[in-house]
């Protein structure tokens, strides 16, 4: 079954760095666009970033542009989000979600996602 | 990337419908057809629901059904269960991102 497992969350100060990963097993990892989404505490959804299937695309939301870098390693099947330079209001759980692919076709949604990992930047 | 708007809370009592709006704008609800609703349970990851407009994958319920007109998206769900409590998020894609809605709070009376 397909699983995603985030981890290395954790409490950082303000401008310091982090790294997410996203082990991700149950499926073939590298025909996937992967994507990290965030939720603050209490409130709604963010998208963060997306790595097309073979890495040779990202793109940013303006919020961490410059300060995040979204890369993958097909070999370990696994995600990553280098977060650099953080800010309080990055605190929030951090998502890994796959692009929703049935059957051949891939559509703009997200259909697996993991149980998300908790990042708290504050001094 | 301004998030698309959501109203904060809808609540029916069982047996009944809502309907959840989604505002946009031109650059993402209005110019595209890639709109998804993704339903949250409390501590819990969110669910796919609704993919390009109006499209359930499998295993949804047939309960639950989008649309669209214009810049604003929707969805309906139908015979309110209290299952169905729980915060109810619309996406659309824009031009190489994602951009969420603000969020609803849908209380089973």
């Amino acid at each position: 079954q397909v699983q995603l497992e985030e981890s290395g969350g954790g409490v950082v100060q303000p401008g310091r760095s982090l790294r997410l990963s996203c082990a991700a097993s149950g499926f073939i990892f590298s025909s996937y666009d992967m994507h990290w989404v965030r939720q603050a505490p209490g409130k709604g959804l963010e998208w963060v970033a997306v790595i097309w299937y073979d890495g040779s695309n990202r793109y940013y939301a303006d919020s961490v542009k410059g300060r995040f870098t979204i890369s993958r390693d097909n070999s370990k099947n696994t995600l990553y989000l280098q977060m650099n330079s953080l800010r309080a209001e990055d605190t929030a759980v951090y998502y890994c979600a796959r692009r929703y692919c049935p059957n051949g076709a891939c559509y703009n949604a997200f259909d697996y996602w993991g149980q998300g990992t908790l990042v708290t930047v504050s001094s | 990337q301004s998030a698309l708007t959501q109203p904060a809370s809808v609540s029916e009592s069982p047996g009944q419908s809502i309907t959840i709006s989604c505002t946009g704008t031109s650059s993402d609800v209005g110019d595209f057809k890639y709109v998804s609703w993704y339903q949250q349970h409390p501590d819990k990851a969110p669910k796919l629901m609704i993919y390009d407009v109006s499209n359930r994958p499998s295993g949804v319920s047939n309960r639950f059904s989008g649309s669209k007109s214009g810049n604003t998206a929707s969805l309906t769900i139908s015979g309110l269960q209290a299952e169905d409590e729980a915060d109810y998020y619309c996406s659309s894609y824009t031009s190489s991102s994602t951009v969420f809605g603000t969020g609803t709070k849908v209380t089973v009376l």
